[in-house]
C-alpha cells in the first residue's frame, strides 16, 4: 500500500532563510508526487508535481522539489522564505495502478519568524 | 474560470442525522474525488467518480455514499452521523487522465454535535 511520511510536524524558520520540508513515500512502482499548501480554513493549492522526466521540479511561489528514487524522497525547498509562506504543507503520492487516488502525508506546519 | 466550488461552507449537525455535501467541478473536468480531512491530519480519500461511475472507494463505512450527475457535479452523503465524522470535506476535480492534476475546492466544514 502507498504511504507518505512527513517527519516534521512543525518547522519554524526566519524570514529570508532557506527552507526544506521532508517527504518520504513508500510505493513499489513509479509514483506520481505532489506538494500542496493549505492556509488556515482553506482548501489545498497545488505547488508542484512530479510525473516523470527531470527529477528537479519547479513550482509556483519559488518552490522546487527533487525526486530521489534511491531515497524514496521528494523534499520541498525554497531558497528564501517570505512571511506569506506560513501555512501547512502536504506531500501526496498517486499511482496509475490506483487511479487518481492521492495518499497524503500528515502535513508540516510552517511558521515564519520576522 | 471558476475553480471548484463546494456548498455549504459550514454545517452543524447532531449525531444520527444525515448530511449532503455538494461539489461543482472546474468547467470541462469530468472527474470528481472526495476527501475527508480530520483536524491535524492529511486528507483521506473517500470516493472518485468519473463520467457518473464510481472509479474508486477509500476505506470508509457504507454510511458514506456519493453520486455524480450528468453535468459532472457531485454529492457526498453521510448517514447516521457520528462525532468522528466532524471534519473538512474536500472535493477535487480533474480532467480525465490518470495523471491529471487534482484541483481542490475550499471544502465544507462539518461539525457533528
Amino acid at each position: 500500500a502507498q504511504s507518505v511520511t512527513q517527519p516534521d510536524i512543525h518547522i519554524t524558520v526566519s524570514e529570508g532563510a532557506s527552507l526544506e520540508l521532508r517527504c518520504n513515500y513508500s510505493y513499489g512502482a513509479t509514483p506520481y508526487l505532489f506538494w500542496y499548501v493549505q492556509s488556515p480554513g482553506q482548501g489545498l493549492q497545488l505547488l508542484l508535481k512530479y510525473f516523470s522526466g527531470d527529477t528537479l521540479v519547479q513550482g509556483i511561489k519559488g518552490f522546487e522539489a527533487e525526486f530521489k528514487r534511491s531515497q524514496s524522497s521528494f523534499n520541498l525547498r525554497k531558497p528564501s522564505v517570505h512571511w506569506s509562506d506560513a501555512a501547512e504543507y502536504f506531500c501526496a503520492v498517486g499511482a496509475q495502478e490506483y487511479g487518481n487516488k492521492l495518499v497524503f502525508g500528515a502535513g508540516t506546519i510552517l511558521r515564519v519568524k520576522s | 474560470d471558476a475553480g471548484v466550488t463546494q456548498s455549504p461552507t459550514h454545517l452543524i449537525k447532531t449525531r444520527g442525522q444525515q448530511v449532503t455535501l455538494r461539489c461543482s467541478p472546474i468547467s470541462g473536468h469530468k472527474s470528481v474525488s472526495w476527501y475527508q480531512q480530520v483536524l491535524g491530519q492529511g486528507p483521506q480519500f473517500i470516493f472518485q467518480y468519473y463520467e457518473k461511475e464510481e472509479r474508486g472507494r477509500g476505506n470508509f463505512p457504507d454510511r458514506f455514499s456519493a453520486r455524480q450527475f450528468p453535468n459532472y457535479s457531485s454529492e457526498l452523503n453521510v448517514n447516521a452521523l457520528l462525532l468522528g465524522d466532524s471534519a473538512l470535506y474536500l472535493c477535487a476535480s480533474s480532467s480525465q487522465r490518470i495523471t491529471d492534476t487534482q484541483y481542490f475546492g475550499p471544502g465544507t466544514r462539518l461539525t457533528v454535535l
